[in-house]
C-alpha cells in the first residue's frame, strides 16, 4: 500500500495477557520505528530497525516489551503480561533510511490503541 | 538532540496565516529543525525541515532566524483541516529517526 499500515487499530486486553501489534511499512523503506504515545503526550521512541537488525532498543520500557522484524519488512511489537500502564497508542513509522537530514523524515501509521483493563 | 520550546496552544481564523513559533536556543550546528503535525486519531505527519535557510513546500514555510535559536512555521492560508498538534523537533542526521516530540502546540483553526 501507499502508507504504513498497522493492525489492530484497537486492542483491549485484560491485565496479564500478551498482545502483538503488527506494522507493515512502506515497501522499500529500510528503517522502521516504534513509538509509544500516552494520552495527552507526544510520541516517545521505543525502538529502531534497519532492515532486520534492531539497532536501538533503548526506549523499550521493560523486558516485557519485545520487537522483531525477521525479514526486514513487517514488524511485530509484543507486550507480555500487560499492565495498565501499558495503555497507550503504539505508532509505527518507516523511512528510506538514507543518511543526512532525510533520516528523520518518517512516515507514520495511524497507530494501534491498546487499552489494558 | 536540542530541547525545543513551543506555546501550549494557539488559535487562528480560517483563511488567515498561522504562525507557529519554536525556540531551540541550544541547537547545535549539525541539527536540523523539523516540523510534524498530528491530527486527532492519526499518526504524526511530516511537514517540513530546514538547517539555516528558509524553506517552503506545498504545505508550509519554515523561517529560521539567522542565529538559529528560533524558528517559525507558517501555514499561509489555514483551513479547518489544519487543526492539529504541531511538533517542532531539533535533530541531527545521526539521530536516524529517534525523535524527541515534546508536547507540541495545539493549533485550533476557527471558522
Amino acid at each position: 500500500g501507499a502508507g504504513v499500515s498497522q493492525s489492530p487499530r484497537y486492542k483491549v486486553a485484560k491485565r496479564g495477557q500478551d498482545v502483538a501489534l503488527r506494522c507493515d511499512p512502506i515497501s522499500g523503506h529500510v528503517s522502521l520505528f516504534w513509538y509509544q504515545q500516552a494520552l495527552g503526550q507526544g510520541p516517545e521512541f521505543l525502538t529502531y530497525f534497519q532492515n532486520e537488525a534492531q539497532l536501538d532498543k533503548s526506549g523499550l520500557p521493560s523486558d516485557r516489551f519485545f520487537a522483531e522484524r525477521p525479514e526486514g519488512s513487517v514488524s511485530t511489537l509484543k507486550i507480555q503480561r500487560t499492565q495498565q500502564e501499558d495503555s497507550a497508542v503504539y505508532l509505527c513509522a518507516s523511512s528510506l533510511g538514507r543518511g543526512g537530514s532525510g533520516a528523520n523524515v518518517l512516515t507514520f501509521g495511524a497507530g494501534s490503541r491498546l487499552t489494558v483493563l | 538532540d536540542a530541547k525545543t520550546t513551543q506555546p501550549t496552544s494557539m488559535d487562528c481564523a480560517e483563511g488567515r496565516a498561522a504562525n507557529l513559533p519554536c525556540n531551540h536556543s541550544t541547537i547545535s550546528g549539525n541539527e536540523y529543525v523539523y516540523w510534524y503535525r498530528q491530527i486527532h486519531s492519526q499518526g504524526p505527519q511530516y511537514i517540513i525541515h530546514g538547517l539555516k535557510n528558509n524553506e517552503t513546500n506545498e504545505m508550509a514555510s519554515l523561517i529560521i532566524t539567522e542565529d538559529r535559536k528560533s524558528s517559525t512555521l507558517i501555514l499561509p492560508h489555514a483551513t479547518l483541516r489544519d487543526t492539529a498538534v504541531y511538533y517542532c523537533i531539533a535533530a541531527g542526521g545521526t539521530s536516524y529517526g529517534k525523535l524527541t516530540f515534546g508536547q507540541g502546540t495545539i493549533l485550533t483553526v476557527h471558522p
